[in-house]
């Protein structure tokens, strides 16, 4: 049993490159998130889905797209990467559907630089 | 709107002193409050919740949090500290309807021996 897996753990980009950060999860949770991870600014959310086939902007969406491609995948896509955009992100999911209460399984996160 | 607010971005500590991280969080309905754990180099790991019933919620690794709705707090305690526990530690709020929980900006604990 894995939970969340995310690839790749590491990456060096220069800027106006694009790449996309994949995420599986074995849990059969219904809800996926990516988050990124900044110095002293917390966990931001960038995109959620609650369901497959549903995904929504969360707090910091600009310069990002997502696509939920089953109920296990939930991938996220730098179409021109921007140096504001280094950051370490994180692929999470949870059980949403017995309610609010269920706390979030995290990936181990992928560490992306962009010259 | 719900919100969370951990004090102190930092907190040290001796090894084998009393652990405390505080966190206050608003909320205008009952909230679902949550404390993990992050390992350099890791994700997020639960550490406990508070969902409803028992105000002291115990956790693994010998942590407990106490809510208390007077003060709107849930801090996260451990009586002795361990090398180990040397990491950055972040409180979190969901409330019904809102599936999206809130995350304070964690507070980074140091373990000195």
């Amino acid at each position: 049993n894995a939970g969340v897996t995310q690839t790749p753990k590491f990456q060096v980009l220069k800027t106006g490159q694009s790449m996309t950060l994949q995420c599986a999860q074995d849990m059969n949770h219904n809800s996926m998130y990516w988050y990124r991870q900044d110095p002293g600014m917390g966990l931001r959310l960038i995109y959620y889905s609650a369901s497959e086939g549903t995904t929504d902007k969360g707090e910091v969406p600009n310069g990002y797209n997502v696509s939920r491609l089953n109920k296990r995948e939930f991938s996220l896509r730098l179409e021109s990467a921007a140096p504001s955009q280094t950051s370490v992100y994180f692929c999470a999911s949870s059980l949403i559907s017995t309610g609010p209460n269920q706390p979030q399984h995290f990936g181990d996160g992928t560490r992306l630089s962009i010259l | 709107a719900q919100s969370v607010t951990q004090l102190g971005s930092h907190v040290s500590v001796s090894e084998g002193a009393l652990v405390l991280l505080r966190c206050n969080y608003s909320s205008s309905v009952p909230p679902y409050l949550f404390w993990y754990v992050q390992y350099p180099n890791q994700g997020l790991q639960l550490l406990l919740k508070y969902t409803t019933g028992a105000t002291l919620v115990k956790g693994i690794n010998g942590f407990e949090a106490e809510f208390k709705k007077s003060e709107t707090s849930f801090h996260l305690t451990k009586p002795s500290a361990h090398m180990s526990d040397a990491a950055e530690y972040f409180c979190a709020v969901s409330v019904g309807g809102s599936y999206i929980p809130t995350f304070g900006r964690g507070t980074s604990l140091i373990v000195h021996p």
